[in-house]
């Protein structure tokens, strides 16, 4: 089976350009989280959706961010406009349930704003 | 105060050698607990669940204390394939999950 499918694997883009990430959760899964990880901050969870509704978003940083899922085998994070703070190793996951279940990573977008 | 913190570390342990790692947490609604490793560039993967009771997976020990809001693995018998960032995740029912900074074990021949 297909684990957590994330493009693309590395992004480099100039400050104030828009960056769009994408994620395909496994499938049958009904929940989706997007984190971003930085030597100071750690593993941050920015926003998770059950079935396609986004539930919390109280970690997503600042207007710059948004998060869609259109369906449920696809989602994007779009920083617009980003900036040299925004680099950091953006990770998709996705699970079954929240609570006791597992959360399975993709293998993170790591992108850096010059 | 973090909601999850651990030892940073790192751990530098020859091999064979028995480590433990310790995480504490301040939620008091949480209610699911783990262990997952994260090698260098790589995503985090789940190593093991912790149960009230404590569990044993190998050579891999989780043990927690909800009164003392505690969590620890223990790893015996430590391998060079170990070396890794050990990451404590706290799960509320709610959905929100806060995963701890880390801790870095090196294991040496």
């Amino acid at each position: 089976d297909a684990g957590v499918i994330q493009s693309p694997r590395h992004e480099v883009t100039e400050m104030g350009q828009e960056v769009t990430l994408r994620c395909k959760p496994i499938s049958g899964h009904d929940y989706l989280f997007w984190y971003r990880q930085t030597m100071m901050r750690g593993l941050e969870l920015l926003i998770y959706f059950n079935n396609n509704v986004p539930i919390d978003d109280s970690g997503m940083p600042e207007d710059r961010f948004s998060a869609k899922m259109p369906n449920a085998s696809f989602s994007t994070l779009k920083i617009q406009p980003s900036e040299p703070r925004d680099s950091a190793v953006y990770f998709c996951a996705s699970s079954l349930g929240v609570g006791q279940y597992e959360q399975y990573f993709g293998p993170g977008t790591r992108l850096t704003v010059t | 105060r973090k909601e999850v913190e651990q030892d940073p570390g790192p751990f530098n342990v020859p091999e064979g050698a028995t480590v433990a790692f310790n995480c504490t947490y301040s939620n008091s609604a949480s209610q699911s607990f783990f262990w997952y490793r994260q090698d260098c560039r790589k995503e985090p993967k789940l190593l093991m669940s912790v149960y009230s009771s404590g569990n044993e997976d190998g050579r891999f020990t989780a043990q927690l204390n909800r009164a003392s809001q505690y969590i620890s693995l223990l790893i015996r018998d430590s391998k060079l394939s170990d070396s890794a960032t050990y990451l404590c995740v706290v799960n509320t029912n709610a959905g929100k999950s806060t995963f701890g900074d880390g801790t870095t074990l090196t294991v040496k021949p």
